[in-house]
């Protein structure tokens, strides 16, 4: 059972737009939603992130906006450039084991930005 | 300074052959984990220890175990590898106290033949 759901799979976009990207959870444990950044050959870093007290969050030109009646939060992109292309992963977590806990991650999309 | 690093970068075996891989962190993080990803990227969470103390196994096969000897280091141990090992597996850590930050290393790419 796939608990974050991240759309879409791959996404293309023109730069200067917006690149939209969303994930939707299931499990009401979660208090901690961080979006991660992979270009090829690297490990995922963290882009930016949200708790579920606040339903936006801005940093640059990255923005989370979160719902939690609805489960969902997604990463907007504003005026999107070449060097956005990456792969982008939505993830969550929660407390669970001893007070230590992972993220459970959606599966990725694949964003390109046209030049 | 790297703050995850892992060794090696990249690891060609055959299949039948026990390999490990390991995994540092100088960030003073007390709880640290190993993910796998697979061929469609997928992020897979394997095992988290805290404190040399296991707190998350998930449905793993035995023949992969961790061994953490102190707590900057997490090292990965697989036996008997098998052609569905391959993949990318990357270390992380967390400091327990701030659930967030988690700084991931740069991934062993992991080739089973």
């Amino acid at each position: 059972q796939q608990q974050v759901k991240q759309s879409p799979q791959s996404l293309i976009v023109q730069k200067g737009g917006i690149s939209i990207i969303n994930c939707a959870y299931e499990n009401t444990a979660f208090d901690y939603f961080p979006w991660y950044q992979q270009f090829p050959g690297k490990g995922p870093a963290l882009l930016i992130a949200i708790r579920p007290d606040v339903s936006e969050k801005k940093e640059g030109r990255f923005t989370i906006s979160f719902n939690k009646s609805a489960k969902q939060f997604s990463l907007h992109i504003m005026d999107s450039q070449p060097g956005d292309s990456a792969t982008y992963f939505c993830a969550a977590s929660g407390v669970r084991g001893g007070g230590a806990d992972g993220l459970t991650f959606g599966k990725g999309t694949h964003l390109i930005i046209q030049p | 300074d790297t703050a995850v690093s892992q060794t090696p970068k990249y690891l060609v075996t055959q299949m039948g052959n026990d390999k490990s891989i390991k995994c540092e962190q100088n960030l003073g993080h007390d709880t640290m984990y190993w993910y796998k990803q697979d061929s469609k990227k997928f992020l897979k969470i394997m095992f988290s220890y805290n404190n040399k103390e296991l707190i998350i196994n998930e449905t793993v096969p035995n023949r992969f175990s961790p061994k953490s000897p102190d707590k900057a280091h997490l090292n990965l141990h697989i036996n008997s590898l098998e052609l569905g090992d391959s993949a990318v597996y990357f270390c992380a850590s967390r400091d327990r106290g701030v659930r967030s930050y988690y700084t991931f290393g740069s991934g062993t790419r992991l080739t089973v033949v």
